[in-house]
């Protein structure tokens, strides 16, 4: 059960996009179109922003999206706004049945 | 609205025991998965534990078999953690959390604010 990879930091500018990854194996990651991403504002509760690699729950903006190819899933965020600076999490459901998570990212807007 | 309220974290010395529990409201709770994650100060998010199925299953992460154990009452709308032969890596901030469908632990829609749980003698 080790956490998938991503980068430890991003930053962009307003306006801008970026692309957060997050890597895994074919047990998890690999194995469902399971893997869901979390943004975490500080000593804040997590936030669902993205489930079942490409879907937005209801109120989440559409500037938010999700995609996977192979063992590597990814959210990019369009437009970037003050308000997106947070770590984002990813998590992928296991062929053992578990959840993993991913280290998080920092978002840094500039 | 849905709302989950953790309880039952404070200060344990390492070997010692605690339980925790999350009270749920404005959803049938039997009719979804719920976890528990936590989050060691400074850290990043671990799932730690889940029960599906309305109890049927339980499931766990490998650092904490055997010493954890998740349950439900679903007459009373609450889940639980137990918690022994606790370390001092366990500590952190515990969230209970409701998954989006019944069967699996996946898609975390909604969560309480945690219970911290601090291991220290």
């Amino acid at each position: 059960q080790s956490a998938l990879t991503q980068p430890a930091s991003v930053s962009g500018s307003p306006g801008q996009s970026i692309t957060i990854s997050c890597t895994g194996t074919s047990g998890d990651v690999g194995a469902y179109d399971f893997v869901s991403w979390y943004q975490q504002h500080p000593d804040k509760a997590p936030k669902l922003m993205i489930y079942d690699v490409r879907y937005r729950p209801s109120g989440v903006s559409n500037r938010f999206s999700g995609s996977k190819s192979g063992n590597t899933a990814s959210l990019t965020i369009s437009g970037l706004q003050a308000e997106d600076e947070a770590d984002y999490y990813c998590a992928s459901y296991t062929s053992s049945s578990t959840v993993v998570f991913g280290g998080g990212t920092k978002l840094t807007v500039l | 609205e849905v709302q989950l309220l953790e309880s039952g974290g404070g200060l344990v010395q390492p070997g010692g025991s605690l339980r925790l529990s999350c009270a749920a409201s404005g959803f049938t709770f039997s009719n979804y998965a719920m976890s528990w994650v936590r989050q060691a100060p400074g850290k990043g998010l671990e799932w730690v534990s889940a029960i599906v199925n309305g109890g049927a299953n339980t499931f766990y992460t490998d650092s904490v078999k055997g010493r954890f154990t998740i349950s439900s009452d679903n007459s009373k709308n609450t889940l639980y953690l137990q918690l022994n032969s606790l370390r001092v890596e366990d500590t952190a901030l515990y969230y209970c959390a409701k998954a989006n469908g019944r069967a699996t632990s996946r898609n975390l829609d909604y969560w309480g604010q945690g219970t911290l749980v601090t291991v220290s003698s």
